[in-house]
């Protein structure tokens, strides 16, 4: 099946700092990527859509100037936190949908980004 | 609007016995249901899915989900549970169409496999 990468699978940061996650489609190109975050204990909720060569669309709540989405490219979208804070700790997961539906199923997912801010 | 619930935060059985793990969702259209699973430091995997065709559907690793309209269920069971099968377990309903990335997702349920 289809295989998206995200990467770095964890990351610790001082507060203040930007930090940025990746996600790739490695067989398939995904003009839709989806970028989740996972609070302890709780289930996914979807931050924001992102379409490559536009710009991203937030879900109610999310800060956009905080999570700053990149989609230039047909294989990688980015999700950088700015001035992170403690309470950005989460983990993170990217999906990407293959339109194509080549390998039977249209929506995969990353292995996540667990993101530790101090 | 579209939500979904997980009964069941914790789910114990022994390796061998059979599972069930409960779904129920709400929605003003169609739905389109998944179940995911999650396992420690790997990303979700789609275990199998319902979008309006038969509503036993059988994904993998031994397992399967009744989509009932009348109970707006759709839980997940499995005859005979592994070791392996440990692990976070996610019910999804999506937004529009099946395989959007607009999904509702449960608030999971962690399944533990005693031996």
């Amino acid at each position: 099946g289809a295989v998206v990468s995200q990467h770095p699978s964890w990351v610790i940061c001082k507060s203040g700092t930007s930090v940025k996650i990746e996600c790739r489609s490695l067989d398939f190109q995904a003009t839709t990527m989806f970028w989740y975050r996972q609070f302890p204990k709780q289930s996914l909720m979807l931050m924001a859509t992102s379409n490559e060569g536009s710009k991203a669309t937030y879900e109610q709540g999310v800060e956009k100037d905080k999570f700053l989405i990149n989609h230039a490219s047909l294989t990688l979208s980015t999700l950088t936190v700015t001035s992170a804070h403690p309470e950005d700790s989460s983990f993170y997961i990217c999906s990407a949908r293959d339109p194509s539906g080549a390998s039977g199923e249209k929506l995969f997912f990353g292995s996540g980004t667990q993101l530790s801010v101090l | 609007a579209q939500s979904v619930t997980q009964l069941d935060s914790h789910v114990s059985v022994s390796e061998g016995t059979p599972v069930l793990l409960r779904c129920n969702y709400s929605s003003s259209y169609s739905p389109s249901l998944f179940w995911y699973v999650q396992h420690p430091n790997k990303g979700l995997q789609l275990l199998l899915k319902y979008t309006s065709a038969a509503t036993l559907v059988k994904g993998i690793n031994g397992f399967e989900a009744e989509f009932k309209k009348s109970e707006t269920s759709f839980h997940l069971t499995k005859p005979s549970a592994h070791m392996s099968d440990a692990a976070e377990y996610f019910c999804v309903v999506s937004y529009y169409s099946s395989n959007t990335g607009k999904l509702i997702f449960g608030q999971g349920t962690t399944l533990q496999v005693k031996p």
